[in-house]
Formats: C-alpha cells, structure tokens, sequence
C-alpha cells in the first residue's frame, strides 16, 4: 500500500459527459502528479500541484483540469468525454518535486475510466 | 523518436533464469526510476538512480549517465516476478518531478 489513494477505482460514464477524480496524497506529501495510461500512448503526464500550485504541465487536453486544495488532496475534472478518453488516470505524490533532483513517487491503485 | 526507449517489449523466461531488460534515453537527466506494474494495474517504485548501481532483493538496477543507458537486472527469476516493468526519467532542467516513460517490457516468467 503506498498511503496514496484515488476514487472511485472504475468509472463508467457515456461520451459527452463530466466526472471527477479524486487523489489523496501521502501524508505530509506537497506533490501530486495526474498521469494518463492508455493502450495506444502508454503511461503520459498530465498535471502537477505543489502545495496547491499548479507547477507543471504535459499532454493535458483543454477538456481536463485539476486542482489541488489546501487539505492536499487533488481532483482531476475530465468534461465532454469521449471514447479515446477511456484510459486508466493515475495519481501519485512526493514529498518534494519542485527543485532539479529526481523525486521517488508514490502511485495511488488508479482510477478505470471507461467511456461508452 | 522516444525520449524513453525500452528494449525488449516482450520477454518469456523460465523460472530461475537470469533477466536483463534496457533502458536508453535522450534527454538530460537528473533521475531515472524503474516501476513495476501487476496485471491488476497498480504501479509499484522500485528504484530511483542517478548514478551507479543500487540492488533490493534479486533486483539489480544500474545506469551509465555518458552513455545514457540503464539496466534492470533481475537474478533467479520467479513467476511472481511477472509484470510489466517500465522505465522513466526526471528529465532535468524545470522539469520538477513530472515522469517521461518508456513504453514498457512485459515480462512473463513460466514455471
């Protein structure tokens, strides 16, 4: 277990619509990272917060936001779903991630995001 | 051209065979990780190097900055061992902590 959880672990919703997902980082963890795994792109980052900052950004479509709250926890808001957004979102989280050093991250079990 | 490339994609070994699977990247880096990831989706750190060489278990992994190249060894291999094992980079620069990834090697070992 590696203290970082997500929900809920499978979401099935129809193309036009909007969810939630939700992370809760390690405790006494500033970072979370949203990462996207699909069959066809692999494991892709999309967003980091550092202690409510959005910090960094990678392949997020305007569609998608997120935003990270002052108690630390993390959602990732996904609007006018389609099917090439079904994927599995990952959420993992460290203790820093904001200087030049590596950072060991921790990843929650996932969320299964299908899209009929 | 990836930033991350792993090789092979695919690996089948017997049980208590000897394993190598590789890493190459073209970016800067200040960290490189190793991930394993179950059948059932979750993704487990298993290491974090950003020089030489650190060992846990029968895992081994090391890495060679000038030639951009790392290598997950793992020795006396068990069908336990049987995930999908991906390699990623804290690319330097202002990258913070984000990950690039390799497209990862799916390793099967039979007993």
């Amino acid at each position: 277990d590696s203290g970082v959880t997500q929900t809920p672990k499978h979401l099935i919703t129809a193309t036009g619509q909007r969810v939630t997902l939700r992370c809760s980082p390690r405790s006494g963890d500033l970072s979370v990272y949203w990462y996207q795994q699909s069959l066809d792109q692999g494991l892709q980052f999309l967003i980091q917060y550092y202690n409510g900052e959005e910090r960094a950004k990678g392949n997020i479509l305007e569609r998608f936001s997120a935003q990270q709250f002052p108690d630390l926890h993390s959602e990732l808001n996904l609007s006018s779903l389609e099917l090439g957004d079904s994927a599995l979102y990952f959420c993992a989280s460290s203790e820093g991630g904001v200087g030049l050093a590596g950072v060991e991250q921790y990843f929650g079990p996932g969320t299964r995001l299908t899209v009929t | 051209k990836n930033e991350v490339e792993q090789s092979p994609q695919n690996l089948t070994a017997q049980e208590g065979e000897f394993i190598t699977i590789n890493c190459s990247y073209s970016v800067g880096i200040s960290a490189l990780h190793w991930l394993q990831q179950h059948p059932g989706g979750g993704i487990v750190s298993l290491f974090m190097l950003s020089s030489g060489k650190k060992k846990h278990g029968r895992l081994i992994a090391t890495i060679n900055i000038q030639e951009k190249h790392s290598s997950l060894h793992i020795t006396a291999s068990h069908p336990r061992d049987s995930a999908v094992y991906i390699c990623a980079v804290n690319a330097g620069g202002t990258s913070y902590g984000k990950l690039t990834f390799g497209q990862g090697t799916i390793l099967t070992v039979h007993p």
